[in-house]
């Protein structure tokens, strides 16, 4: 299957302090990637879907002014989570796809917010 | 809300078949069942997908009834690393947006 890769894989940060998630195609080129949360022992919740290009769009509850999303290049989306406060500490999970094909994941990136 | 119905987890001997029901009845014309699974602390795995037909490859089976409304993931022999949850999702390949679920737990045990 197709490779995606995330960076950094885990962060730690100071309440306050905004974070940047890399996520990126490693052979293929995404048109559209998403972005999903993992609380512990929960499920993925998507967070937002993002085409090449166009402003991202956010699934409802989402707070696309604390989630930032910049979709640049058909193999590089970032996640910018601004001000972060210890509710934001989760895993987060990017995904990539060509159009009308499969989804595939990134590794996760574990935020920890003190 | 995801639009699948899975039992939350089941027990599979090593070496025998899992078989992974799901139960997906409202699923419209244009909608895949897509399967993943998730290891622990790993992002989701995708494993096969199919809109009617069975489908096959070099990880599992899928088995979808004719009327659409369930489906079965087969992993032909079980191992200790096939412990995890499986997803199954219906979606749209337009949207490509994957609700997921609860999953069900399979714990392949020696």
């Amino acid at each position: 299957g197709a490779v995606v890769s995330q960076h950094p894989s885990r962060v730690i940060c100071k309440s306050g302090t905004s974070v940047k998630i890399e996520c990126r195609s490693l052979d293929f080129q995404a048109t559209t990637m998403f972005w999903y949360r993992q609380f512990p022992k929960k499920s993925l919740m998507l967070m937002a879907t993002s085409n090449e290009g166009s402003k991202a769009t956010y699934e409802q509850g989402v707070e696309k002014d604390k989630f930032l999303i910049n979709h640049a290049s058909l193999t590089l989306s970032t996640l910018t989570v601004t001000s972060a406060h210890p509710e934001d500490s989760s895993f987060y999970i990017c995904s990539a796809r060509v159009v009308q094909e499969t989804q595939y994941f990134g590794p996760g990136t574990r935020l920890l917010v003190l | 809300d995801a639009k699948t119905t899975q039992p939350p987890s089941m027990d599979c001997a090593e070496g025998r078949a899992a078989n992974l029901p799901c139960n997906h009845s409202t699923i419209s014309g244009n909608e895949y069942v897509y399967w993943y699974r998730q290891i622990h602390s790993q992002g989701p795995q995708y494993i096969i997908h199919g809109l009617k037909n069975n489908e096959t490859n070099e990880m599992a089976s899928l088995i979808i009834t004719e009327d659409r409304k369930s489906s079965t993931l087969i992993l032909p022999h079980a191992t200790l690393r096939d412990t995890a949850v499986y997803y199954c999702i219906v979606a749209s390949s337009n949207t490509g947006k994957l609700i997921f679920g609860q999953g069900t737990t399979l714990q392949v045990k020696p």
